[in-house]
């Protein structure tokens, strides 16, 4: 079967740093999302990674290793703002993607 | 510039009774997508449509319609509601649906099955 994996919620404090880690298994693989997406909002895009390795954007970062079926996103120097929910999601090469059911990141002062 | 909008906002609905969730974008986009958004669960896949004219089905299309007249319309049409279609829908638009195209994302629709 297909399969995305994230923890259900996380908590850390302003001004650090966290990482948000995605496990899938899917039958194939054309790339990997992830959305931010606030309470009471819309999902909006942060990364796409298809090849392995990191890429920067900001404060945010995403890694992806195609070997292992793992990702993980990077948040520096947090702040209240980027409390929300993290999305993962999978191409899987039939031009659908399969989401995982995201993470919830509480930021406290 | 408006991108992708959709109505209502909110509906409370009788079971038993037809709906129709409007979606209308103006990006171009030739690709577009219904979800269903429920708690502890990852976004779900109603409907789909690859271009204008062609629609195919997601992972959870029963009782669930879709349409593609034209290249900004996807209407989503629940034929007779029943209280498990209690949830948010998204619909979604991206420019194709080669690996990289992400997709953008409308604001949303509370439906509410009693």
């Amino acid at each position: 079967g297909q399969n995305i994996d994230q923890p259900t919620e996380m908590t850390a404090t302003e001004g650090a740093i966290v990482q948000i880690n995605c496990t899938y298994q899917t039958s194939g693989f054309n790339g990997l999302f992830w959305y931010q997406q606030h309470a009471g909002e819309a999902p909006t895009f942060l990364s796409y990674n298809v090849l392995d390795g990191l890429e920067e954007k900001g404060r945010f970062s995403s890694f992806l290793s195609r070997s292992k079926g793992y990702s993980y996103l990077l948040l520096k120097e947090l702040q209240m703002k980027d409390s929300a929910s993290y999305l993962c999601a999978v191409n899987g090469g039939n031009y659908q993607l399969i989401w995982g059911a995201g993470t919830k990141l509480i930021i406290k002062p | 510039i408006a991108g992708i909008t959709q109505a209502p906002t909110s509906q409370i609905l009788a079971a038993g009774r037809r709906m129709t969730l409007r979606c209308t974008q103006d990006m171009r986009h030739n690709a577009m997508y219904w979800y269903r958004q429920d708690l502890g669960l990852g976004l779900r896949l109603i409907h789909y449509s690859n271009t204008a004219g062609t629609t195919g089905k997601g992972e959870v299309p029963d009782g669930y319609s879709v349409s593609r007249a034209n290249t900004d319309d996807f209407p989503l049409t629940l034929a007779s509601a029943v209280p498990s279609q209690t949830s948010v829908y998204f619909c979604a638009s991206s420019p194709g649906t080669s690996g990289s195209n992400e997709q953008f994302f409308g604001p949303g629709t509370r439906l509410t099955v009693l």
